[in-house]
C-alpha cells in the first residue's frame, strides 16, 4: 500500500516551453503533496506544499509563477515548469502523506522525474 | 532549517559497520531515514517518532534522541547493496515538511 507515481518518468524539452508533471496517490487519500528538487549530487530541496483544494505554499527563493502547482484532487497534484530554462533541469521528485494509516505519519515518494531542458 | 549529517562521506569494506548522524537544531517529531541510489528516488528504511524510540531493519537500525535532537543511523556487517547516499529528513510536527540533511555517500567496497 501506499504508493505513489510520476508521470513522465523523464522528459526532454526546448527552452522555453511549459513542462507538466503529474504525481499520483494509487492507494490512499494524499491530503496534502509535497514537490522536491535535487541537483547532481545535491540534497533533496522542498519547492512547495499542497494541501488538496487549497493554494500551494512555497519555500523562500521558488518563484511561484514559474512553478505552478495544482492539487485538485485528493489523488494528483500537477507541477507545471513554464517557461523552462536550462537551469531547471533537475530531478523532481513529489510526495504525499494522507489522513491515516502509515500514510498519517510517513511521508511516500514518487519515482520521479528527471527534466532535461535543451 | 536543514539537519546537519555526519560523517559526509565514508567508504566501507564488506562487512564493516558504519555509524550516520543526523542533528537538528530545532526540536523534532520525527526522523526518517532514506537511502537513494544514483539516478532512482529515495527509498524508505524507516521513521522514528518523538518519545526516544530506536528501531531495527535487519542490519539496519536507528536511534532517535529527542532531548539532543539527534537520530542515529547503524549499519551492521555492511553488504555491498548498502552502497548510496543517505538522507535523514527531519519533521518539527506531525503535519510539517519534511526537510532533508545534505546526505551521507556510503560506499561499500568488497
Amino acid at each position: 500500500g501506499a504508493v505513489v507515481s510520476q508521470h513522465p518518468s523523464w522528459v526532454i524539452c526546448k527552452s522555453g516551453t511549459s513542462v507538466k508533471i503529474e504525481c499520483r496517490s494509487l492507494d490512499f487519500q494524499a491530503t496534502t503533496m509535497f514537490w522536491y528538487r535535487q541537483f547532481p549530487k545535491q540534497s533533496l530541496m522542498l519547492m512547495a506544499t499542497s494541501n488538496e483544494g487549497s493554494k500551494a505554499t512555497y519555500e523562500q527563493g521558488v518563484e511561484k509563477d514559474k512553478f505552478l502547482i495544482n492539487h485538485a484532487s485528493l489523488t494528483l497534484s500537477t507541477l507545471t515548469v513554464t517557461s523552462a530554462h536550462p537551469e531547471d533541469s533537475s530531478f523532481y521528485i513529489c510526495s504525499a502523506t494522507g489522513t491515516s494509516g502509515r500514510s498519517y505519519n510517513e511521508q511516500f515518494f514518487g519515482p520521479g522525474t528527471r527534466l532535461t531542458v535543451l | 532549517q536543514q539537519p546537519v549529517q555526519s560523517p559526509q562521506a565514508v567508504i566501507l569494506r564488506e562487512g564493516e559497520d558504519a555509524v550516520i548522524n543526523c542533528s537538528s537544531s530545532k526540536a523534532l517529531y520525527s526522523v526518517h531515514w532514506y537511502r537513494q541510489k544514483h539516478g532512482e528516488a529515495p527509498v524508505f528504511l524507516m521513521i522514528l517518532l518523538k518519545g526516544g524510540e530506536q528501531k531495527g531493519h535487519e542490519k539496519i537500525s536507528a536511534s532517535f534522541n529527542e532531548k539532543k535532537q539527534q537520530s542515529s543511523l547503524y549499519l551492521t556487517a555492511s553488504q555491498l547493496s548498502y552502497s548510496g547516499t543517505y538522507f535523514c529528513g527531519v519533521k518539527g510536527s506531525q503535519g510539517g515538511k519534511l526537510i532533508f540533511g545534505q546526505g551521507t555517500e556510503l560506499s561499500v567496497k568488497p
